[in-house]
């Protein structure tokens, strides 16, 4: 059964250190998210990307933070300056498609990012 | 804003009961609900979900049920299993793809 998959499944970094988390989509997916998950908080939507570009993004969704597709497969998020508060699961979802439905999101099994 | 409150956070059935979990969200152009289940170290699993053209949608021990005009959805699970153990998250979505989650139930069954 295709799956999202996600990798490192732990990164820890130092305060003020760039980290990027890549994730691989299911294949016939064309809308991609990232979502993130404080320690015993809900999930919490970060950004969509569609036809390479950013469709929609959230108030925690500030300039350090960025995604791209750098090629076919692969979809990242990059944290240019990390905080403590970054501190988090991130999730990477994908779904086949945007209108009449298909917004069935299937998720990764998560990066667990640590900042020090 | 958009919100999602669930409730309860926390659920303990003993086996074989039904376990049912409630959710109101705050946007009225919400026009899906998906339900997730995540058990410990993984992701957000979907197990069912329904749309705002229908009110009801069972798959074999799992429902969920809709009512728009009071902005409430419901998950039902009947006979549940130790297996069904698990944090179970329901969102909302206007069809944008971004999901807006609730806090989280835990539900635990006891053998």
């Amino acid at each position: 059964e295709p799956e999202v998959t996600q990798t490192p499944s732990h990164q820890v970094t130092q305060m003020g250190q760039e980290v990027i988390l890549r994730c691989v989509p299911i294949s016939n997916h064309l809308y991609f998210y990232w979502y993130r998950q404080i320690l015993g908080q809900k999930v919490e939507f970060l950004v969509s990307f569609y036809n390479n570009e950013i469709s929609e993004k959230s108030e925690i969704f500030d300039d350090q933070f960025s995604v791209e597709r750098p090629d076919g497969s692969n979809f990242t998020l990059k944290i240019r300056s990390t905080k403590l508060e970054d501190s988090a699961m991130y999730f990477c979802a994908s779904s086949p498609s945007g209108t009449g439905g298909g917004w069935e999101a299937f998720f990764g099994q998560g990066t667990r990012l640590t900042v020090v | 804003g958009e919100n999602v409150e669930q409730h309860p956070s926390t659920l303990s059935v003993q086996e074989g009961d039904s376990a049912v979990i409630k959710c109101t969200y705050s946007d009225s152009a919400s026009n899906y609900f998906p339900w997730y289940k995540q058990e410990l170290g993984k992701g957000p699993q979907l197990i069912i979900d329904i749309r705002s053209n229908v009110g009801e949608k069972k798959d074999q021990r799992i429902a969920v049920t809709l009512n728009k005009t009071a902005k409430h959805f419901s998950l039902h699970i009947t006979e549940t299993q130790p297996e069904d153990s698990a944090v179970y998250f329901c969102a909302a979505s206007k069809n944008t793809g971004k999901l807006i989650f609730g806090q989280g139930t835990t539900l635990q069954v006891k053998p």
